[in-house]
């Protein structure tokens, strides 16, 4: 079985400052992995992915994410954080084997960032 | 916007009744999955269509139903809503390719009382 931990209910980040949500990951397998951010009562917002290659992946709004196989983790990072960038994320995962789509998500990451 | 589009946005049902959401793929995307968000916690996976056909499904019982149309629309219906139930409903699409990402609608927010 597949499953994702957001070990961090809230994140509180002043703006400017960088920002890191974590995420750990358990699959078999290799894994594809996806940050999506919701903001309230909307539907979710794809960021970024990892398939395979570079361990550092580069998404939507600035947002990196780093993936880390020995640590079986993928980290959220931006350099600078907005007031904007406030809003709910979650990472998620699916195998790489695997005839359809089922992903997994964490319980998600409130990201808060102080003016 | 995504281009996934899902109807209504708010509805309101009394437990028994039945309840019938729809989903409009975004253009080009052929495979549809369905998640059921209650509050405070991640989307949980309902089941996945491709070619009109159900090809995978995730812990829900057989009162979580749904169809895909020849354009790849799709519906989610539900039989003999209980409370628990109430929750935003996600439509995604996607290519039937695995290293791509699925674009989510607004989804439908269910409030069953």
């Amino acid at each position: 079985a597949q499953s994702v931990a957001q070990p961090e209910d809230q994140v509180n980040v002043a703006e400017g400052n960088p920002l890191t949500v974590k995420c750990t990951y358990s699959v078999s397998g290799n894994p594809y992995l996806f940050w999506y951010v919701q903001y309230p009562n909307r539907g979710l917002q794809f960021l970024l992915k990892y398939i395979t290659g570079d361990n550092l992946v580069k998404g939507s709004y600035g947002f990196e994410a780093e993936f880390n196989k020995s640590q079986t983790s993928f980290h959220l990072k931006k350099p600078s954080a907005l007031v904007s960038d406030s809003a709910l994320y979650f990472c998620a995962v699916r195998p790489f084997e695997g005839g359809y789509q089922k992903v997994t998500f964490g319980t998600g990451t409130k990201l808060q960032v102080i003016p | 916007e995504t281009g996934v589009t899902q109807s209504p946005t708010h509805l309101i049902k009394t437990r028994g009744q039945q309840v019938t959401l729809r989903c409009s793929s975004q253009s080009g995307h052929n495979t549809v999955s369905w998640y059921q968000q209650a509050l405070g916690q991640g989307p949980q996976f309902i089941f996945q269509y491709y070619r009109e056909e159900e090809n995978g499904r995730g812990n829900f019982p057989p009162r979580f139903s749904g169809l895909q149309f020849p354009n790849y629309s799709s519906e989610l219906n539900v039989n003999a809503l209980e409370l628990d139930d109430s929750a935003l409903y996600l439509c995604a699409s996607s290519l039937a390719t695995r290293n791509t990402e699925a674009f989510f609608g607004q989804g439908t927010r269910l409030t069953v009382v």
